[in-house]
């Protein structure tokens, strides 16, 4: 069964960094893309970017190009997301999600990670 | 980047109703289109791929049509389950937009 699990919710302060983690399990991590996707409180969903596993290429929304960084360890079948100094906009669930291939749809999804950045 | 726009932005219906949402793309994107389902606090759900083909597990009340700029998503016959928020994207050319989302109230 496929399966992506994420890490827990956080809570961090304005300035702080963050990393959180995607696990995925059950297909060849290595053969498929990762996609981040952000939801801010009651909006819509906007793609981060993409990360192929296999050899670490990853390619940004210019929305985010710069403000977070995407990365994967192959050993242990886990993607990330990180940012190195949080702002009180960055509040929001963030989803990883697996690709079945560049173009394709995300087939399946993780639970969510809820990044809260206050004060 | 490729606009994705829906309409409507949300709307209400019956049980049983026939509904149809549409995606409007800013450009021509083939049939690289996707609609996905969301409940409140969970995560997507794909429904459709590549304008109509409907994935594996999805009821046949969902179907997707259109190709180029225009689609639209189709629920042939309401369930109570189907009320959630849709979404379509497009996987042309990245980044992968979405549309805003089109949320289905019960009426």
């Amino acid at each position: 069964e496929v399966q992506l699990v994420q890490s827990g919710a956080e809570v961090k302060q304005p300035g702080e960094s963050l990393k959180i983690s995607c696990k995925g399990s059950g297909y060849t991590f290595t053969s498929y893309w990762i996609a981040w996707v952000r939801q801010m409180p009651g909006k819509g969903l906007e793609w981060m970017g993409n990360i192929y596993p296999g050899d670490s290429d990853t390619t940004y929304s210019p929305s985010f190009q710069g403000q977070v960084t995407i990365s994967v360890d192959k050993s242990i079948t886990t993607a990330y997301l990180q940012w190195n100094s949080l702002k009180a906009s960055d509040t929001a669930i963030y989803y990883c999600a697996k690709l079945e291939g560049l173009t394709s749809p995300s087939d399946y999804w993780g639970q969510g990670t809820l990044v809260t950045v206050s004060s | 980047d490729i606009q994705m726009t829906q309409s409507p932005s949300s709307l209400s219906a019956s049980v049983g109703d026939r509904v149809t949402i549409t995606c409007r793309a800013s450009q021509s994107i083939s049939n690289y289109l996707n609609w996905y389902q969301q409940e409140p606090g969970k995560a997507p759900k794909l429904l459709i791929y590549a304008a109509s083909s409907l994935q594996s597990g999805v009821p046949s009340r969902f179907s997707g049509s259109g190709s180029v700029t225009d689609f639209t998503l189709t629920i042939s016959s309401l369930q109570p389950e189907d009320f959630a928020t849709y979404y379509c994207q497009q996987t042309y050319s990245t980044p992968y937009t979405f549309g805003q989302g089109t949320k289905l109230a019960i009426k």
